[in-house]
């Protein structure tokens, strides 16, 4: 079955840096488009980032542009997020999800690890 | 940038019918995806491509999209239904293409 697994979430201070890791099982990783979405205390979703299959194709949140990197390692079947220059609003449950890209959704999502950015 | 608009709450009795609207500028021609969120946990897709079901989702959950407005109903609504819902759609014209509602709870009396 598809398990998605983040981890890496924790307390961080403003200007700092931290990387969410996720781990995926039971699909063929290489082959699908991987994206995190974030969700604040109490808001909405709000998508930060998508990678494709290959890593040649990123996107970006106007939000986190310039802070964020998203990357993968298909021979790991993992994927990542950098997170740079941390600021309070960054404060969120971070969910890795898989896309399915004929329809841009995502059919399964990870439990999600909460990123703390506070002084 | 694409806004999608839905009612922050709804409230429904068990055994009768919830919808759950998602407005947006021609909506009708997008294709939009629905997520059930319930507290603590992450999003679970109940409803894609406007009106499809994964495996696993009851039938009572079904989808519908035209014009400005999109809807999920939910039929025969039962006290595990209560959740936030989400839609979301792709805007293949925009910079920032995946787009998500502002989400509905869902309240069962």
């Amino acid at each position: 079955q598809v398990q998605l697994v983040e981890s890496g979430g924790g307390l961080v201070k403003p200007g700092g840096s931290l990387r969410l890791s996720c781990a995926a099982s039971g699909f063929t990783f290489s082959d699908y488009y991987m994206s995190w979405i974030r969700q604040a205390p109490g808001k909405g979703l709000e998508w930060v980032s998508y990678i494709s299959s290959s890593g040649s194709t990123i996107y970006y949140a106007d939000s986190v542009k310039g802070r964020f990197t998203i990357s993968r390692d298909n021979a790991k079947n993992s994927l990542y997020l950098q997170m740079n220059s941390l600021r309070a609003e960054d404060t969120a449950v971070y969910y890795c999800a898989r896309d399915v890209s004929s329809s841009w959704f995502c059919d399964y999502w990870g439990q999600g690890t909460l990123v703390t950015v506070s002084s | 940038s694409y806004v999608l608009t839905q009612p922050p709450s709804v409230s429904v009795a068990p055994g009768q019918t919830a919808r759950i609207t998602c407005g947006g500028n021609n909506i009708g021609s997008k294709s939009v995806h629905w997520y059930q969120q319930k507290p603590g946990q992450a999003p679970v897709l109940v409803v894609y491509d406007d009106s499809d079901r994964p495996s696993g989702i009851p039938e009572r959950f079904s989808g519908s999209n035209s014009g400005n407005t999109a809807t999920l109903t939910i039929s025969r609504v039962e006290a595990g239904d209560e959740a936030d819902y989400y839609c979301q759609v792709w805007d293949s014209s925009s910079d920032h293409p995946r787009v998500f509602g502002t989400g509905t709870k869902v309240t069962v009396l």
